[in-house]
């Protein structure tokens, strides 16, 4: 199984400020078809996790463009660029280029 | 717009077969993947499995063992079937819909507890 480590764990942010969010896997998440099969999720409490970012950076229709992802490799970052109070939550990376999907830790956002 | 909506049993006895359904509105079982994935309590997400609309399943090899997904296109859901629970099954279930590497669509979830 891939594995995914997420930092930091948690991770307090003014609003208006930016944040940042680093997942790195263990083994390379290139597939075969050549994509990149990582995506980020937001969940809220008592919600379900719900899609930003798949394919380490294309947006779902409807997300905030505040919202970015970039990386290549084993290295990815969601980045916020300036933080509204509907934020907070716990953000999962998660990986679908080789089975079993894995998620990472999770990194729980909260305001100052 | 696609709505998913897990039911079944809230609590299920050591032991015993664990048995969720995912009811699909607004869209059909046609096309796409259909998973299953569960989060215990106060930890992270765990993917169970799925099954492709051809009827191809994928599990989990940490729960292969113990899992079956089913689909039933006439009645617009899909089931999943954990058998010989222990209390480490305690967890909140989601049914998921998706394509390739896009896992745009999730149901509200439904909280299972195993116990005596």
């Amino acid at each position: 199984d891939i594995a995914m480590t997420q930092t930091p764990l948690s991770l307090p942010v003014t609003l208006g400020q930016p944040a940042s969010i680093s997942c790195k896997s263990d083994q390379s998440l290139v597939h075969r078809d050549g994509n990149i099969y990582l995506s980020w999720l937001h969940q809220r409490p008592g919600q379900p996790p719900r899609l930003l970012i798949y394919k380490v950076s294309n947006r779902l229709s409807g997300v905030p463009d505040r919202f970015s992802g970039s990386g290549a490799g084993t290295d990815f970052t969601l980045r916020i660029s300036r933080v509204e109070a509907e934020d907070v939550g716990i953000y999962y990376c998660m990986q679908a280029t080789q089975f079993p999907v894995t998620f990472g830790g999770g990194t729980t956002v909260d305001i100052k | 717009q696609v709505l998913l909506q897990e039911s079944g049993p809230g609590l299920v006895k050591p032991s015993e077969t664990l048995s969720l359904t995912c009811t699909v509105s607004g869209g059909s079982l046609n096309t796409y993947y259909w998973s299953w994935i569960r989060q215990v309590p106060g930890k992270g997400l765990e993917w169970i499995g799925f099954i492709y609309y051809i009827g191809n399943t994928n599990y989990n090899p940490s729960l292969k063992s113990r899992v079956t997904i089913s689909m039933d296109k006439s009645r617009n859901q899909f089931s999943l079937n954990l058998y010989s629970v222990t209390d480490a099954d305690t967890a909140v279930y989601y049914c998921a819909r998706h394509r390739v590497g896009v896992w745009a669509t999730w149901g509200q979830g439904t909280r299972v507890i195993v116990s005596s």
